[in-house]
């Protein structure tokens, strides 16, 4: 069976700090996709970022940056300089190929970023 | 037009009512999905459908009746729901459903109050 275990509910910074979030995954397939969301309090899901199995190289997309280590089954994301406007919630999800696109979800971490 | 879209935003019914969610998406995606997010439980899917067909349907008690009667467009029929469907309602579309390979674009959702 599919997880990922987000173990951290809160976080809170104070603006330009980095703040990295966690995010640990449990597949037996080899082939998977890894994803990043970010819910604003508005509730849209907005996409990050997707990450297949077979590409471990970290990737870096402004003050985004991601960490993928197959050896440790994580996928963590780091925000450099973080701003008030990065206050949300941060799900990590999983998906196996031919799994009719389920999207196995953590349980989000929230963050806020005070001024 | 934003990608993905959904009415009502915000939607208060009793448990006796009738009611329907509508999802558009404006993407040229063929699968579409219902999603789940209530306060106790991590994002959970509810119905999958590809090429109009419906490919998934996790378990969903038959109060909650999907249509799709195109790839742009996706219902959700409501009927003698329960206090405990109270949540936020989210849509989401995708080229393919394939198991990840396709990246999810999700709706500002719906919240439900069910009294």
């Amino acid at each position: 069976a599919q997880k990922v275990t987000q173990a951290q509910t809160e976080i809170s910074v104070v603006e330009k700090e980095d703040v990295t979030l966690d995010c640990v995954y449990e597949t037996r397939d080899t082939t998977y996709y890894l994803f990043w969301y970010k819910q604003p309090p508005s509730g849209e899901l907005v996409f990050l970022i997707r990450r297949n199995s077979f590409d471990e190289q970290n990737e870096i997309s402004g003050r985004y940056s991601w960490n993928f280590q197959k050896s440790t089954s994580s996928f963590n994301f780091t925000i450099t300089a973080s701003q008030v406007v990065d206050s949300a919630v941060y799900f990590c999800a999983l998906s196996v190929v031919g799994s009719q696109g389920n999207l196995i979800f953590g349980k989000g971490t929230k963050l806020s970023v005070k001024p | 037009e934003t990608g993905v879209t959904q009415t009502p935003r915000h939607l208060v019914m009793g448990m006796t009512n009738k009611k329907s969610l509508k999802c558009e998406q404006h993407l040229g995606h063929n699968a579409m999905y219902w999603y789940k997010q209530s306060a106790k439980k991590p994002l959970e899917l509810m119905f999958v459908y590809n090429f109009k067909e419906q490919t998934e349907n996790n378990s969903v008690p038959s109060r909650f009746s999907p249509e799709c009667p195109n790839s742009s467009h996706l219902f959700l029929h409501l009927h003698t729901l329960q206090p405990e469907d109270s949540a936020l309602y989210l849509c989401a579309s995708s080229l393919l459903a394939g198991g990840g390979t396709d990246t999810q674009y999700f709706g500002p959702g719906t919240r439900l109050t069910v009294l």
